[in-house]
């Protein structure tokens, strides 16, 4: 099983530029997350979903939009990039959203606006 | 505000040492602690998770200690080994909100 894969691995973008990082698992995992990881503030929620179709804000969801059209895939679009977007951008997945079932983590998007 | 406050930010400790990460909560909708591993260039993987009705917990060579009237719980890895050096993160859920806060990590070095 690949788990969850992120693409792309790194990406440079100018201000203003729109670009959507994909993430995808093939575990038929029900709850998908997107997260953004920072020096000094651990990994902070952006969106996330329960289910195809049902997608929620989490603690910093500005400039972002998520979208959950099937159960395995679940992008992030960036609408207009700022440098304070420059970051690691992690996707994950779990069974359930209901049951303390792990989430397991793609290996990052770095992203970095310029 | 830091729902999750962790500590220390970085550590440092011989081979065979024990080192201790703590970890504290106010929210009390928390019902379920991980504990995350992770390598340079890698996403964080599961290391260890306990429920707030259990005081500890063991897996090998990791160990959470909970603490629910202080809010607090902390990770302990007996017999440390310089493979363990990573950065490890604390978590808390939040069953009523499927969401997971993460506290901000502590980076962990294991010196020969």
């Amino acid at each position: 099983n690949a788990g969850v894969t992120q693409t792309p691995k790194f990406q440079v973008l100018k201000t203003g530029q729109s670009m959507t990082l994909q993430c995808a698992q093939d575990m038929n995992h029900e709850y998908m997350s997107w997260y953004r990881q920072d020096p000094g503030m651990g990994l902070r929620l952006i969106h996330y979903s329960v289910g195809a179709g049902i997608t929620d804000q989490g603690e910093v969801p500005n400039g972002y939009n998520v979208s959950r059209s099937t159960t395995e895939d679940f992008p992030l679009r960036l609408l207009s990039a700022a440098p304070s977007q420059t970051s690691v951008y992690f996707c994950a997945s779990s069974y359930s959203s209901i049951s303390n079932q792990p989430q397991h983590f793609g290996d990052g998007t770095r992203l970095s606006i310029l | 505000q830091q729902q999750v406050k962790q500590s220390p930010q970085s550590l440092i400790v011989q081979k065979g040492g024990i080192p201790i990460i703590n970890c504290a909560y106010e929210n009390t909708a928390f019902d379920y602690f991980p504990w995350y591993q992770q390598f340079p260039g890698k996403g964080p993987a599961l290391l260890i998770a306990i429920r707030p009705d259990v005081s500890e917990k063991k897996e090998g060579r990791f160990t959470i200690s909970f603490n629910k009237s202080a809010k607090q719980f902390s990770l302990h890895i007996m017999d440390s080994q310089p493979g363990d050096s990573a950065t490890y993160f604390c978590a808390a859920r939040d069953g009523t909100a499927s969401k997971l806060t993460f506290g901000t990590g502590t980076r962990l070095q294991v010196t020969l």
